[in-house]
């Protein structure tokens, strides 16, 4: 089945410095997704990327999907006491099938800002 | 209004007991879901429901029995549960099942944080 790998699990960085996440997937996507869940929270939907090379930009966060819509990353600058929490990618497959739809998660990056 | 609203936030049930989770939503979205998540750990997903019909069933215990009476509410009935299924239990929805350039995002609900005693 479809797998989504996301690394690294974890990153502490200091108030101001920034930050990277990264996801790939095993199969080609249809479209893939960033949440970001605070700590006690929930997921919350982020960005939706659905071009081959699509950029999309959030203030201080900026996403990509590859070229070949297998991998994704997010980028935040400068980051904040704020930014805290664990971000999700979540790819969606391309092809059909009973999975048709499934969005699948990727393991999570747990990000820790010291101020 | 853009919320998915779950009842109850806490649950605390014994192995034989019977209960159920609710989750509701009010968007007119079609696709409704259940997830399952530990501590550190990505949303699982459980069962998938669109327009009302159960779609996707990752292989769940029976133990759980998912129900969508209406295309507003989303029940998770429970029963014999053992302590590894305590976990937080998210409920989500989309405007669709998705697939494509019509994907939307999902919103999911605050959870419920059941503890199996």
């Amino acid at each position: 089945g479809q797998q989504v790998m996301q690394i690294p699990q974890y990153q502490h960085v200091q108030e101001g410095e920034d930050f990277t996440t990264y996801c790939n997937s095993s199969t080609t996507l249809s479209n893939i997704q960033w949440y970001k869940q605070r700590p006690g929270g929930h997921p919350v939907f982020l960005i939706q990327l659905v071009k081959s090379g699509e950029v999309k930009k959030q203030k201080r966060l900026t996403f990509q999907f590859g070229e070949a819509k297998k991998n994704s990353s997010l980028h935040i600058t400068a980051t904040q006491t704020t930014d805290v929490g664990t971000y999700f990618c979540a790819g969606r497959a391309s092809t059909g099938g009973t999975s048709y739809g499934k969005l699948t998660f990727g393991q999570g990056t747990i990000l820790t800002v010291h101020p | 209004d853009t919320e998915v609203t779950q009842t109850p936030k806490h649950l605390v049930m014994g192995m034989t007991n019977k209960k159920s989770l609710k989750c509701e939503q009010h968007m007119g979205h079609r696709a409704m879901y259940w997830y399952k998540q530990k501590a550190k750990k990505p949303p699982e997903l459980m069962f998938v429901y669109s327009y009302e019909k159960l779609s996707i069933n990752e292989s769940v215990p029976s133990r759980f029995s998912p129900e969508c009476p209406n295309s507003s509410l989303l029940n998770l009935h429970l029963h014999a549960l053992q302590p590894e299924d305590s976990a937080l239990y998210l409920c989500a929805s989309t405007k669709f099942r998705g697939g494509g350039g019509q994907d939307t995002e999902a919103f999911f609900g605050q959870g419920t944080r059941l503890t199996v005693v």
